[in-house]
């Protein structure tokens, strides 16, 4: 299993600013997943992240809007970029879990856009 | 483009009922399903997936590759069952969800 913390757990902020979201696990992981949950949604991937390379986006997610770190195997952050109301959800980090296939996730980061 | 649903948003049953919570996928290759369960206040976790085909707190799935579904079942619900239930498949790299089934157990 792999123990992931995400800071901030929550935050409220204003139209037009920028929040870094940070993602720590407690082992050393090659893949690392963000993703976007919305009020009454499901949970929407927005990129993957890879040490050493640049992060992988998904339809409808750009680099200059949610940029991505992964400076080393247990470390990422996610940014949202010049915010809107729209961006208000719940941002996930997640973990593969090594050979299993299955996901490990933070408790989530949850965003309020005024 | 994998795609996953699941057509129910809220399934409400009484206590000792049977549960029934459906999922269909749609993949082009040989797909790999799972259920996460997420309780009151908790993150979210694994409950089972096909390929162990265990029994997970009661809860079963098999994977019916000519109907593409995966339903989770469990003969007789407990108040503890009471959760959001995401269907979830992996390929192409990526895990995919569908959009949750919101289960009540009414006492």
């Amino acid at each position: 299993s792999a123990v992931i913390s995400q800071k901030p757990s929550r935050d409220i902020c204003q139209r037009g600013t920028s929040l870094t979201i940070q993602c720590q696990v407690d082992s050393q992981v090659t893949m690392m997943f963000w993703y976007r949950q919305q009020p009454g949604q499901s949970l929407t991937l927005i990129a993957t992240a890879n040490q050493g390379s640049e992060a992988t986006y998904e339809s409808g997610f750009v680099i200059d809007k949610f940029p991505i770190s992964r400076p080393n195997l247990t470390f990422s952050t996610l940014t949202v970029s010049n915010m809107s109301p729209e961006d208000s959800s719940i941002y996930l980090c997640s973990v593969e879990g090594f050979l299993t296939g299955e996901l490990f996730f933070g408790e989530g980061s949850r965003l309020t856009v005024l | 483009a994998q795609r996953v649903t699941q057509p129910e948003k809220l399934l409400s049953v009484f206590k000792g009922a049977p549960v029934e919570l459906k999922c269909n996928y749609s993949y082009s290759g040989s797909p790999e399903l799972f259920w996460y369960v997420q309780y009151s206040r908790q993150r979210l976790q694994l409950l089972l997936r096909h390929i162990s085909r265990e029994s997970i707190k009661g809860f079963t799935a098999d994977l019916n590759k000519g109907e593409t579904s995966f339903h989770l079942k469990k003969p007789f619900a407990q108040e503890e069952d009471s959760a959001m239930y995401y269907c979830a498949l992996w390929g192409y790299q990526k895990v995919t969800f569908g959009t949750g089934t919101k289960l009540q157990v009414i006492p």
